[in-house]
């Protein structure tokens, strides 16, 4: 049980370009849901924590106007990378909890922007 | 500052062999405390985890942690490594104030024939 799944799992764009990356919690309800950011052969960054229905907290040095991140149900959470650049290539892994279990993490989404 | 920490960045280890990787915390209460494997390219798999009562706690694949509030440590063990346990490890706890989960650096191990 408590699988979240992440789409796509690797994605190629453009500069510029915008980028949609879904989290869901398929066997549960999420009340939390944490986006995290992964470079290569580092640990995981949080970047920010949603909750159902209302605005994300962001990470201090996190661009809310670049990562937009939207939570609109209770099994459903995204990111929109906006106006993605080489820099923003990175490893981003969501993950989904209900009160104070456990963290259960999707696949991750390798983003790549040329 | 909530901290968790992973002193050893790499480890190797031949099959067969036991295995502890370390983790220490820093925390104003005890928080709840967990560890987390990575295979390359993939999301994270919970291996156990720590909230409160019998310090030794046992997980998924044979790992096992103690907690050790004296030492402010909850190091991960197996008895015997396998070749399919080579991967990264993370620590990671909350609590506190936050409900942020923090991880450590990682550990990456790598197994020996």
């Amino acid at each position: 049980g408590a699988v979240v799944s992440q789409h796509p799992s690797w994605v190629i764009c453009k500069s510029g370009t915008s980028v949609k990356i879904e989290c869901r919690s398929l066997d549960f309800q999420a009340t939390t849901m944490f986006w995290y950011r992964q470079f290569p052969k580092q640990s995981l960054m949080l970047m920010a924590t949603s909750n159902e229905g209302s605005k994300a907290t962001y990470e201090q040095g996190v661009e809310k106007d670049k990562f937009l991140i939207n939570h609109a149900s209770l099994t459903l959470s995204t990111l929109t990378v906006t106006s993605a650049h080489p820099e923003d290539s990175s490893f981003y892994i969501c993950s989904g909890r209900i009160g104070n279990s456990p963290l259960h993490f999707g696949n991750g989404t390798r983003l790549t922007v040329t | 500052a909530q901290s968790v920490t992973q002193p050893d960045i790499h480890i190797t280890v031949s099959e067969g062999a036991s295995l502890e990787l370390r983790c220490n915390y820093s925390y104003g209460a005890t928080p709840y405390l967990f560890w987390y494997v990575q295979s390359p390219g993939q999301g994270l798999q919970l291996l156990l985890k720590y909230f409160s009562g019998d310090t030794l706690v046992q997980g998924i694949k044979g790992f096992e942690a103690e907690f050790k509030r004296s030492q402010s440590s909850f190091n991960l063990r197996k008895p015997s490594v396998h070749w399919s346990d080579a991967a990264e490890y993370f620590c990671a706890g909350y609590g506190g104030a936050t409900n942020k989960l923090i991880f450590g650096t990682g550990t990456l191990l790598a197994v020996q024939p």
